[in-house]
């Protein structure tokens, strides 16, 4: 069972639409969940870390947030520069050596 | 800014071949991560290791080998190559911070087909 799933797999936006991606989680216990950007051909790029339900973080067209059991990376008024497959990562509490759990990723296609 | 160095960038191998991913980080962390990364499924640890001198077994470690040669360099070892291993592998390092989540910085990959 994946501990990690995202939603939907892939995703087309025409430029300007607003959208969010999900990402759910089965760990027990939550010690960081990381989004990460991946162009192809090209390594995950971070994007935000959050740490507690509530929280959420900005970078300029996306805003990350995070409840006790998922988070979601709203993309507001998409560029096709925003095109690109969207990782969600989480670790574990307890784990002090940063081992993360990957989901499968959100293929994002924005459209002029 | 160099960050996480990975090479080759492609290798084609034939099986029963061996060969090592070197994988070198200038940011000066403790911790390292070798992945595979393969269509339609998440990134899946391979082996990490958490400062020089240490290493052990992600999720899929069958079949690999590492090195944690220095602070700098952590390289993958495929002693015989088999074509399940035919994937995208990526290297990440991390800053161990205490009390903090410091998130991993990856390199580029290396596309490895294995025929």
């Amino acid at each position: 069972e994946d501990q990690v799933t995202q939603s939907p797999e892939a995703l087309r936006l025409q430029e300007g639409e607003s959208s969010s991606l999900n990402c759910s989680y089965t760990v027990s216990g939550l010690r960081g969940l990381f989004w990460y950007r991946q162009d192809p051909g090209k390594g995950p790029e971070f994007l935000f870390t959050l740490y507690s339900a509530g929280e959420e973080k900005e970078k300029e067209r996306l805003k990350a947030t995070l409840t006790k059991k998922e988070s979601f990376l709203h993309i507001t008024a998409p560029k096709p520069e925003d095109s690109a497959t969207y990782l969600c990562a989480v670790q574990e509490r307890g784990s002090t050596l940063g081992r993360l759990y990957f989901g499968r990723g959100t293929q994002l296609t924005v459209w002029p | 800014n160099a960050g996480v160095t990975q090479t080759p960038k492609f290798q084609v191998l034939k099986t029963g071949q061996s060969m090592t991913l070197q994988c070198a980080q200038d940011m000066n962390h403790n911790s390292m991560y070798w992945y595979r990364q393969d269509p339609g499924m998440g990134l899946r640890l391979i082996y990490y290791s958490a400062s020089e001198g240490t290493t052990d077994k992600g999720e899929v470690p069958n079949g690999y080998n590492v090195s944690r040669l220095n602070k700098r360099e952590f390289s993958l070892r495929l002693e015989s190559a088999a074509p399940s291993q035919t994937s995208v592998y990526f290297c990440a390092s991390r800053e161990q911070g205490r009390g903090s989540n410091q998130p991993q910085h990856f390199g580029d990959g290396t596309r490895l087909s294995i025929l």
